[in-house]
């Protein structure tokens, strides 16, 4: 079976000031890693994801993260945070060994950057 | 194009009524999902059309019935929705949604919110 979780749920950072929103995972097989971001009232917009190769990924908005094999994490990261960055935060992850329509999301972090 | 488009954006519905709900995306995609999600929680996955034959079905009530009439169009139709079935009704497509393919990413839509009264 597969998991996430997000072990915050809220996140507060001032602008300027670098962000982490922390996300860990369990799955039996190689894992597939997501994050998403939503703004109220809206979709999801797709972040970054891990698949195979360099820890270290780089996505959308100055957002990275890095994979963590012996921690099972992929904490979300970036550098300077903006006030347009408060929105609320998915990590999600799929198994190898299972349904690859299947993604499982942890239950969210709400980001709030203060000015 | 990497917009998925849904209509209507805002449903009211009585416990007796009859309606739907469309998505639909131009990007070549072959997997199309409908999730629900409730205010401040993760997207639930409901159902899975890869190539337009269901793959998964998330053992949802059969209130909630899904068609896809096309590669590119998916509806979901609802009949005697219950007041707990009011959330957020995200549609998302990806490359295939077949095994091969684990790393593709989801594009979602702005959703469906639906108030059932």
């Amino acid at each position: 079976a597969q998991s996430v979780a997000q072990p915050e749920d809220q996140v507060n950072v001032a602008e300027g000031n670098p962000l982490t929103v922390k996300c860990t995972y369990s799955v039996s097989g190689n894992p597939y890693l997501f994050w998403y971001v939503q703004y109220p009232n809206r979709g999801l917009q797709f972040l970054l994801k891990y698949i195979t190769g360099d820890n270290l990924v780089k996505g959308s908005y100055g957002f990275e993260a890095e994979f963590n094999k012996s921690q099972t994490s992929f904490h979300l990261k970036k550098p300077s945070a903006l006030v347009s960055d408060s929105a609320l935060y998915f990590c999600a992850v799929r198994d190898g060994n299972t349904n690859a329509g299947k993604s499982t999301f942890g239950d969210g972090t709400t980001l709030t950057v203060k000015p | 194009d990497t917009e998925v488009t849904q209509t209507p954006k805002h449903l009211v519905m009585g416990m007796t009524n009859k309606k739907s709900l469309k998505c639909e995306q131009h990007m070549g995609h072959r997997a199309m999902y409908w999730y629900k999600q409730k205010a401040k929680k993760p997207p639930e996955l409901m159902f899975v059309y890869s190539y337009e034959k269901l793959s998964i079905n998330e053992s949802v009530p059969s209130r909630f019935s899904p068609e896809c009439p096309n590669s590119s169009l998916l509806n979901l139709h609802l009949h005697a929705l219950q007041p707990e079935d009011s959330a957020l009704y995200l549609c998302a497509s990806s490359l295939t949604g077949t095994s091969g393919g684990m790393e593709e990413t989801q594009y979602f839509g702005p959703g469906t919110r639906l108030l059932v009264l």
